[in-house]
């Protein structure tokens, strides 16, 4: 079956520019995280979605930092004025009740 | 805060050698626990997992862990690496149900032919 798909593949992006990076999970997956994974560095906890309970915000970053859930579906991270220090992959996962993760393939954003 | 740590920043193995990866956790709790590879260029796979019941799981391609409670680690193994294990492998530990992963820092291995 298809699973967690991100968009786009890759960013390039000017500093101080919004970017919106997008995950469409695994269908019935009620569990959603987003994580970046830096050159060099692990893998960083960003933010997790599970149902309709609220958010785990606890690993954004700073202010600039946001993510929404249409529907119990599909997810947007947006960064606001990007810095360089925000060139990272981001990956998305999901899984179901299980506690287990599916990854999609990460969006490189490049911020020049 | 819980945190994951994994013993090695980069392994170096020529094929055939045994491979152990160490990953220990600080949290008292029950933890589901989990490795995930990188293959170069590739995403995030689940590699094993531990929920409950028999410490020793039993993984994809060969590779197992098992999980010490009392020494709060989960390490992976495998008794003969090919060039194909050459990847990042990712420590990962669930502290309670419903709740984020944390992952380790990761290790980087290297299976040289």
């Amino acid at each position: 079956g298809a699973g967690v798909s991100q968009s786009p593949s890759n960013k390039v992006t000017e500093k101080g520019k919004d970017v919106e990076l997008r995950c469409d999970p695994i269908s019935g997956h009620t569990a959603l995280y987003w994580y970046r994974q830096s050159l060099g560095q692990g893998l960083e906890f960003l933010i997790y979605f599970q149902g309709n309970s609220a958010p785990d915000k606890s690993g954004l970053p700073s202010d600039r930092f946001s993510a929404e859930r249409t529907g119990g579906s599909v997810s947007t991270l947006t960064i606001q004025r990007t810095q360089q220090e925000d060139s990272a992959v981001y990956l998305c996962a999901s899984s179901s009740g299980a506690p287990s993760g599916s990854f999609g393939p990460g969006t490189r954003l490049t911020v020049l | 805060a819980q945190s994951v740590s994994q013993h090695n920043h980069h392994v170096i193995l020529s094929e055939a050698a045994s491979l152990e990866l160490g990953c220990n956790y600080s949290y008292g709790g029950t933890v589901n626990l989990f490795w995930y590879v990188q293959y170069p260029g590739q995403h995030l796979q689940l590699l094993l997992k531990y929920f409950s019941g028999d410490p020793l799981v039993k993984g994809i391609k060969g590779f197992e862990a098992e999980f010490i409670k009392s020494k709060f680690s989960f390490n992976l193994r495998k008794p003969s690496v090919q060039w194909s294990d050459t990847a990042e492998y990712f420590c990962a530990v669930r502290m309670d149900y419903g709740q984020n992963f944390v992952f380790g820092p990761g290790t980087r291995l290297s299976v040289l032919p």
